[in-house]
């Protein structure tokens, strides 16, 4: 059974950073991409970033590029999210997902539950 | 606003049939499939449909989907008290290389 664990969201000041991180089991983690989605409360879903299981390609929205880096570190089967220059628009639930392969344009299969990351003074 | 246009709800009565629509363009639906999450409140969101007419095991069969150009629906027959959420289409888009989401549909069973 897949399981995506994220953690590492909390409260922040606008103009500050936080690292999300997101332990993942039940499958052969680099055989597969990965993305993180946000969803502001009460509002949609909204795609944030990929990262290929492959070459490790990575792929942003608009919204976040330039502020936002996703990594993945295959020996602990984790993907990461550094946020820097946080701004009160970033506020939102963030959650892991699993694409269907490894290539990014597969699409997501799996999601975690999702970490909130507050931004606020 | 999202790539992907859905209408803001949809509702239904136990047993009825519904569909709800996804609208795109040629740079998204018609190039990758269209796939269909449900999603309770306060919980994550699940596949219902995936490669526009796909569904994983476990989904019921009540849930179907379909693609014709450039728009997908989603199909869901013998409404359920159950499948009051929200739901969600996506796809990858070539041209904007990334997922983009429907602005989703809340499903009330009346």
């Amino acid at each position: 059974e897949v399981n995506l664990l994220e953690s590492g969201g909390g409260l922040v000041q606008p103009g500050g950073s936080l690292r999300l991180s997101c332990a993942a089991s039940g499958f052969t983690f680099n055989n597969y991409a990965m993305n993180w989605v946000r969803q502001a409360p009460g509002k949609g879903l909204e795609w944030v970033s990929s990262i290929s299981g492959a070459d490790y390609s990575t792929y942003y929205a608009d919204s976040v590029k330039g502020r936002f880096t996703i990594s993945r570190d295959n020996s602990k089967n984790t993907v990461f999210l550094l946020m820097s220059s946080l701004r009160a628009e970033d506020t939102a639930v963030y959650l892991c997902a699993k694409s269907f392969g490894l290539g990014v344009s597969t699409s997501i299969e799996s999601w975690g539950q999702g970490t909130l990351v507050n931004v606020s003074s | 606003q999202p790539v992907l246009t859905q209408p803001p709800s949809a509702s239904g009565t136990p047993g009825q049939r519904v569909t709800i629509s996804c609208s795109g363009t040629g740079s998204n639906i018609g190039v990758n499939g269209v796939i269909w999450y449900q999603q309770i409140p306060g919980t994550a969101p699940r596949v219902l449909i995936y490669s526009n007419n796909q569904r994983p095991s476990g989904v019921p069969d009540r849930f179907s989907g379909s693609e014709s150009g450039t728009s997908a629906s989603l199909a869901i027959s013998g409404l359920q008290s159950e499948d009051e959420a929200d739901y969600f289409c996506s796809v990858w888009h070539f041209g904007l290389r990334g997922v983009v989401f429907g602005g989703g549909t809340r499903l009330t069973v009346l």
